[in-house]
């Protein structure tokens, strides 16, 4: 079974701080996908990154930067110079390439960001 | 359409009432997926189609939880005889191809309210 943890329920800074959201993740599967979504009050999951097991490189975009680490197991998203409009919450998730249900979608329960002005 | 469309997005029904929720994936995904999100917590796997065949319904909390696609494209969920504990946003997701690792795209949810 996938188990996705994010220790963090709500986090406040204010605007121009960066703020880092963890993740930490638990798969025997060899071959996974980790992901990132934005949940803003209208409801709708907004995909941010994609990232396969294989691959560790760490990805910058814009003021958006992850760190994937296989060695523990954790999956950070890094946002820089935080703004009022990055208000919303996270959530990570996990994809196993798997028979069965080899396509869904094993989600952490999300950490709300708040960017105060 | 451009993303994944859901109706209604607002629905209050009375307890032991049936409610039926519409998804229209993005045009030509193949993949269809449902899930439940309680209040403060993270999406949970309902049911999964390719195309008009449901590969994965492991999610669905009870007989009363019902999904359907039958043309491949515009899938429904049905919920019978609703009780409060399915008061939840339900999520319409979609993605096109078979990789498990593909971007997996997200409607803005039908709000259900049971009183």
């Amino acid at each position: 079974a996938q188990k996705v943890t994010q220790a963090q329920t709500e986090i406040s800074v204010v605007e121009k701080e960066d703020v880092t959201l963890d993740c930490v993740y638990e798969t025997r599967d060899t071959t996974y996908y980790l992901f990132w979504y934005k949940q803003p009050p209208s409801g709708e999951l907004v995909f941010l990154i994609r990232r396969n097991s294989f691959d560790e490189q760490n990805e910058i975009s814009g003021r958006y930067s992850w760190n994937f680490q296989k060695s523990t197991s954790s999956f950070n998203f890094t946002i820089t110079a935080s703004q009022v409009v990055d208000s919303a919450v996270y959530f990570c998730a996990l994809s196993v390439l798997s028979s069965g249900s080899a396509r869904q979608l094993t989600f952490g329960s999300g950490t709300q960001l708040t960017v105060l002005p | 359409g451009a993303g994944v469309s859901q109706s209604p997005r607002y629905k209050v029904a009375k307890r032991g009432q049936d409610v039926a929720l519409r998804c229209d994936p993005i045009s030509g995904h193949v993949s269809l997926f449902w899930y439940q999100q309680a209040l403060g917590q993270g999406p949970e796997f309902l049911t999964y189609f390719q195309n008009e065949a449901q590969l994965d319904k492991s999610g669905l909390p009870s007989d009363r939880f019902f999904a359907e696609r039958p043309e491949g494209s515009v899938s429904t969920l049905k919920i019978q005889r609703t009780q409060q504990e399915d008061s939840a946003v339900y999520l319409c997701a979609s993605s096109n191809n078979r990789d498990s690792g593909n971007t997996i795209y997200f409607g803005e949810g039908s709000w259900l309210t049971v009183v």
